[in-house]
């Protein structure tokens, strides 16, 4: 089964504007990644956050993570069209090396 | 440096007939994973190898369901007596140290089966 659910399921923005998508989970995690994918296929990792930090950075990606409320978020600043694509959210549990990922949300940038 | 590749791209095959997809993870890599993606959803966990340790098998659907791995780099998945609702996309990752660790994504091979 999924391990990590995203909401919105689909998001539509003007370029320029800031895009937030939502992760939530329900078992212990070892570390929480965040994958973009173009055209249904080609998934590309985007970031990784451990389960001891809260906060990460990656150019205009602003990941966070808050274990206590087994969720997370990915911020896009100053969206632009070439973003458009699906965003996932797979997760890592302990002792337990698989990844497990949701259905993802689908992001549409308006130029 | 290269990539993970997958062949086929593309297979079209009939109903009852058995299907092998092979991926070529990037070298060195001790892991590899395979994913299903069907029309417009997430990425459903298949199998998981790590080294020589034994598969974590777990997400295959069905005993048609099949993968090895040899020599600890190519792996096949095989389908035997497909059926239409095998029809989807199968993705190959491989990582330098398992899941602790971000994964690289072939480009696919999607499965059609008629």
């Amino acid at each position: 089964s999924q391990q990590g659910e995203e909401d919105p399921q689909a998001l539509s923005i003007q370029e320029g504007e800031n895009a937030t998508m939502n992760c939530s989970y329900k078992t212990s995690i070892n570390n929480l990644q965040w994958y973009r994918q173009n055209s249904g296929r080609g998934l590309v990792h985007l970031i990784l956050i451990r389960s001891n930090e809260r906060e990460k950075h990656s150019g205009r990606l602003r990941v966070t993570l808050d274990t206590s409320k087994k969720s997370s978020s990915l911020l896009i600043t100053a969206s632009r069209a070439a973003d458009t694509a699906s965003y996932f959210c797979a997760t890592v549990r302990y002792n337990n090396n698989d990844m497990r990922f949701g259905a993802g949300t689908r992001l549409t940038v308006k130029p | 440096g290269a990539g993970v590749s997958q062949s086929p791209s593309n297979k079209v095959t009939e109903k009852g007939k058995d299907v092998e997809l092979r991926c070529d993870p990037i070298s060195g890599h001790t892991a590899l994973y395979w994913y299903r993606q069907s029309l417009g959803q997430g990425l459903e966990f298949l199998i998981y190898f790590q080294g020589n340790s034994a598969p974590d098998k777990s997400g295959l659907p069905s005993d048609r369901f099949s993968a090895e791995r040899t020599g600890g780099s190519v792996s096949t998945l095989t389908i035997q007596r497909t059926q239409q609702e095998d029809s989807a996309v199968y993705l190959c990752a491989s990582g330098p140290g398992g899941s602790l660790y971000e994964q690289y994504f072939g480009p696919g091979t999607r499965l059609t089966v008629t």
